[in-house]
């Protein structure tokens, strides 16, 4: 099956610096990249939808300046988290959507990435 | 209101039983609906996906059933295994949308 990568797998970074992180589809091409944040305990919760080639759509009550998405290529998206905070602390999922050649089209998930602002 | 419900939060079982895990959705229009599972600290990984005109599916020891009359979805596991325990996550889909239920936890002990 497809694979999506992501990179770091765990990261802590102090508070009001900048960490990005970065999604990649390792064997198909992705026009379209999903980030999502996920709480303990909790569901996955959309963050933004990323295009190849435009601007990302952000969910309503996610900051766009300060959750910076870039998907300069069709196997490569990244997350940039500026001037984080702890609130900030979560775990971040991204995944990519292989083309639909039928109805169900398939969304495979990266392994996460573990962000803590100290 | 689209909407995913997964029942119960949290289970534990004995080892070698087997559980079924509830999912009640409300999309609208109707996709399809997935099981995911998730390890902790891991991506959410795809264990069936059941369209409309499916009403089971099996994956190994997983076999998922669909009644797109109630809108309800279930999940069971046959002779649990302790790599079973993890977050099971009932999903539907639904043009760009993707529904995410909250998750049930499930727990094998030795």
């Amino acid at each position: 099956g497809a694979v999506v990568s992501q990179h770091p797998s765990w990261v802590i970074c102090k508070s009001g610096t900048s960490v990005k992180i970065e999604c990649r589809s390792l064997d198909f091409q992705a026009t379209t990249m999903f980030w999502y944040r996920q709480f303990p305990k909790q569901s996955l919760m959309l963050m933004a939808t990323s295009n190849e080639g435009s601007k990302a759509t952000y969910e309503q009550g996610v900051e766009k300046d300060k959750f910076l998405i870039n998907h300069a290529s069709l196997t490569l998206s990244t997350l940039t988290v500026t001037s984080a905070h702890p609130e900030d602390s979560s775990f971040y999922i991204c995944s990519a959507r292989d083309p639909p050649a039928e109805i169900s089209y398939e969304q495979y998930f990266g392994p996460g990435t573990r962000l803590t602002v100290t | 209101k689209n909407q995913v419900e997964q029942s119960p939060q949290s289970l534990i079982i004995l080892e070698g039983k087997n559980c079924t895990l509830q999912c009640n959705y409300t999309v609208s229009p109707f996709s399809n609906l997935r099981w995911y599972k998730q390890d902790t600290g891991r991506g959410p990984v795809s264990l069936t996906i059941m369209t409309f005109s499916e009403n089971t599916k099996s994956n190994g020891r997983y076999t998922a059933t669909l009644d797109a009359d109630t809108k309800q979805s279930s999940l069971h596991i046959t002779a649990s295994q302790l790599s079973d325990s993890a977050s099971y996550i009932c999903v539907s889909p639904t043009g760009n949308q993707f529904y995410f239920g909250t998750g049930t936890s499930l727990t094998v002990i030795p």
